[in-house]
C-alpha cells in the first residue's frame, strides 16, 4: 500500500459526460501528478501540482481541468468523454516538486466511456 | 512520438536465470532515469533510477546499465524470483522539468 488512495476504482459512464476523479496523497507529500495510461500506452504525464499551485504541465487535453485544495487531495475533471479517453488514470504524491523526488501511485482509476 | 520505447511487450525467464529488460529512448537531453515495477491493480513502484554521469547503478538483484550512446538502458535481474512477475516500465527525465516520459511496458514472468 502505497498511502495514496484514487477513488472511484472503477468508473463507467457515455460519450459527452463529465466525471470527477479524486486523489488524496501520502501523509505529508505536498506535490499530486496526474497520468494517464491508455491501452498499449505507456503512462502520460498529465498534470502536477505542488501545494496548491499548478507546477508542471504535460499533455493534458483542454477538456481535462485539475486542481489541488488546501487539504492536499486533487481532483482531475474529464469533461466532454470520448470513447478515445477511457483508460487508467493514476495519481502519484511526492513530498517535494524536484524529479528526485519519489513518486508513489495509487492503484488508479478505471475510466470506460461507452 | 513515443520518445522512450519498450520494444519487447513480454518475456519469461526461468526461475533463478537473469532477466534482461531493455529500454530504448530518442531524445539525447534525457539525463535522468527510472525503472518501476508494476503488479495488477496497483500503481507504479519506484524500484531504481540512474544518472546520465554514472553508466551503472546497482541495488540488490537490481542492476540498471545505460548506455548514453546508443541511446538505451537496460534492468538486470539476478536470480530471477516468481515474485518479479510484474510489467516493468523505465521511465526518462529532462533536466529542464519533473515530467517523466514512459515506456510502454514489459511484462515479466519468472516461471518457477
Amino acid at each position: 500500500d502505497s498511502g495514496v488512495t484514487q477513488t472511484p476504482k472503477h468508473l463507467i459512464t457515455a460519450t459527452g459526460q463529465r466525471v470527477t476523479l479524486r486523489c488524496s496523497p501520502r501523509s505529508g507529500d505536498l506535490s499530486v501528478y496526474w497520468y494517464q495510461q491508455s491501452l498499449d500506452q505507456g503512462l502520460q504525464f498529465l498534470i502536477q501540482y505542488y501545494n496548491g499551485e499548478e507546477r508542471a504541465k504535460g499533455n493534458i487535453l483542454e477538456r481535462f481541468s485539475a486542481q489541488q485544495f488546501p487539504d492536499l487531495h486533487s481532483e482531475l475533471n474529464l469533461s466532454s468523454l470520448e470513447l478515445g479517453d477511457s483508460a487508467l488514470y493514476f495519481c502519484a504524491s511526492s513530498q517535494g516538486t524536484g524529479r528526485y523526488n519519489e513518486q508513489f501511485f495509487g492503484p488508479g482509476t478505471r475510466l470506460t466511456v461507452l | 512520438d513515443q520518445q522512450v520505447k519498450q520494444n519487447s511487450p513480454s518475456l519469461s525467464v526461468q526461475e533463478g536465470r537473469i532477466s534482461i529488460l531493455n529500454c530504448d529512448y530518442t531524445n539525447s537531453m534525457f539525463d535522468y532515469f527510472l525503472w518501476y515495477k508494476k503488479y495488477p491493480a496497483e500503481g507504479p513502484t519506484f524500484l531504481i533510477s540512474i544518472s546520465s554521469i554514472k553508466d551503472k547503478n546497482e541495488d540488490g538483484r537490481f542492476t540498471v546499465f545505460l548506455n548514453k550512446s546508443a541511446k538505451h538502458l537496460s534492468l538486470h535481474i539476478v536470480p530471477s524470483q516468481p515474485g518479479d512477475s510484474a510489467v516493468y516500465f523505465c521511465a526518462a527525465s529532462l533536466n529542464t522539468g519533473n515530467q517523466f516520459y514512459f515506456g510502454t511496458g514489459t511484462s515479466l514472468t519468472v516461471i518457477p
